[in-house]
């Protein structure tokens, strides 16, 4: 089954204890990207990558990083959580070309205090 | 920059009736993508549909339509005959031809009432 998969689905942390949020595709696709969404603001962009160690900041990317070694792996990381970054996560990827719609994960839920 | 705009926070509708919900964009760019996904209260974001600033056909997809117009830089979408299920939060969302950052609308929530 074609699917984006996230891990952890809901993780409650404290401030400045770093985490990963893990994000797989199995669709062979080039494109993929890191969206938080917040109330009232929608889904913003906060990295993406176009392929294989080239990655791009979005809208929001201030405390977070990416890395992308291998195509099918685009792992969040929060080097030192803060409670602003409270919220949902979701992983999307999509082929290269920007007719294509993006897939998405199923969504992390993330709360730190 | 790219910008979507939502202008409808929640619309409360009975069941049956039919509702519209609002997108307008702002883009440089000539070519451009313009999509519409569905966030049911299970969370997950399910792809609706897409269009390219080159095709304004309307489209209709069983009781949803779609009605793009460059003029005015909207991409409005229709759910006719509402059900309770369609009850969700529905976002628009604005890609270049540069293939490189997808923006979103902040979203309409969208309650359908038995």
């Amino acid at each position: 089954e074609a699917q984006v998969t996230q891990n952890p689905r809901y993780l409650i942390t404290v401030t400045g204890k770093k985490l990963t949020v893990t994000c797989s595709q199995n669709m062979n696709h080039e494109y993929m990207s890191w969206y938080r969404q917040d109330p009232g603001l929608g889904l913003r962009q906060i990295y993406y990558s176009m392929n294989v160690e080239v990655t791009d900041k979005g809208d929001v990317p201030e405390g977070y990083k990416v890395s992308r070694k291998e195509k099918r792996n685009f792992p969040l990381i929060l080097e030192s959580p803060s409670p602003n970054q409270t919220s949902l996560y979701f992983c999307a990827s999509s082929h290269r070309s920007s007719y294509n719609e993006q897939f998405f994960g199923p969504g992390t839920r993330l709360t730190v205090l | 920059a790219q910008k979507v705009t939502q202008a409808q926070t929640e619309i409360s509708v009975v069941e049956k009736e039919d509702v519209t919900l609002d997108c307008v964009y702002e883009t440089r760019d000539t070519t451009y993508y313009l999509f519409w996904y569905k966030q049911p209260p299970s969370g997950e974001l399910v792809f609706l549909i897409r269009r390219n600033s080159f095709d304004e056909q309307n489209e209709i997809s069983g009781r949803y339509s779609w009605n793009f117009q460059k003029s005015t830089s909207s991409f409005n979408f229709t759910i006719t005959a509402s059900q309770v299920v369609d009850s969700a939060v529905y976002f628009c969302a604005l890609r270049p031809g540069s293939a490189r950052q997808l923006t979103f609308g902040s979203g309409t929530q969208l309650t359908v009432l038995p």
